[in-house]
């Protein structure tokens, strides 16, 4: 049983174009993040969100409790931003993170 | 400001010998997390600690597997004896977990790429 599923698993755009990443979560949580990991490095945390939505440049993550379901976009991206970006709830119990297996995202020049 | 520190970054070492990967949280962060990170199974949860206590090591895998945190400043995960579906990223994160338990990101070191043969 996964608590957090991502969609998609792998995902190829061109440079320039808009990308959604999906997330959806089984528990009840206190916060969810948004994570990145680019090939052979450390993981970075790029959101923790509770409710609504966040924006850092480039990147937007929204998030909709009731739903239980939350979106990283990318606008205009650009190769640098290749990368495995991982989705992870902190449950209402607990201190750990459940992990989603990721979604791999090449963005071609 | 130093990030969470691990050491080696890689290892390589043949079945049945003992590693030991080692771990510096940031300084004040009182919870630590080890994961392991495979291709099949992506991020898993090894085990926690907060204030240096294990609170949950329901996600270590067997006998082999186990791990301190003699102080603050310091943990270590060992595997002993190693077997080559040991081979992993492991990776240490540290947090802070304040009494009002509100939400604090993790925060990741560089990992440790273990290779059993």
């Amino acid at each position: 049983k996964n608590e957090v599923e991502q969609s998609p698993q792998n995902l190829t755009a061109q440079e320039g174009e808009f990308i959604t990443i999906n997330c959806s979560y089984s528990v009840g949580i206190s916060a969810l993040h948004w994570l990145q990991q680019h090939p052979g490095g450390g993981i970075v945390s790029l959101f923790m969100l509770s409710s609504g939505k966040k924006k850092h440049g480039r990147l937007i993550a929204t998030i909709n409790i009731q739903e239980k379901h939350s979106s990283l976009h990318i606008t205009a991206s650009h190769p640098r931003d290749s990368a495995v970006y991982i989705c992870a709830v902190s449950p209402n119990t607990g201190n750990q993170f459940y992990f989603g297996t990721g979604t791999s995202l090449t963005v071609i020049p | 400001d130093a990030g969470v520190i691990q050491s080696p970054r890689h290892e390589v070492t043949e079945m049945g010998q003992e590693v030991t990967l080692r771990c510096k949280p940031i300084s004040g962060h009182n919870s630590l997390f080890w994961y392991r990170q495979t291709m099949m199974r992506g991020l898993e949860l090894l085990i926690y600690f907060n204030n240096n206590v294990p609170i949950d090591d329901s996600g270590m895998p067997e006998d082999r597997f186990s791990a301190k945190m003699p102080n603050a400043s310091f943990s270590t995960l060992k595997i002993q004896p190693s077997e080559p579906r040991d081979s992993a990223v492991y990776f240490c994160a540290s947090r802070v977990l304040d009494t009002w338990h509100s939400n604090q990101p993790q925060h990741f070191g560089d990992g440790t790429r273990l290779s059993i043969l």
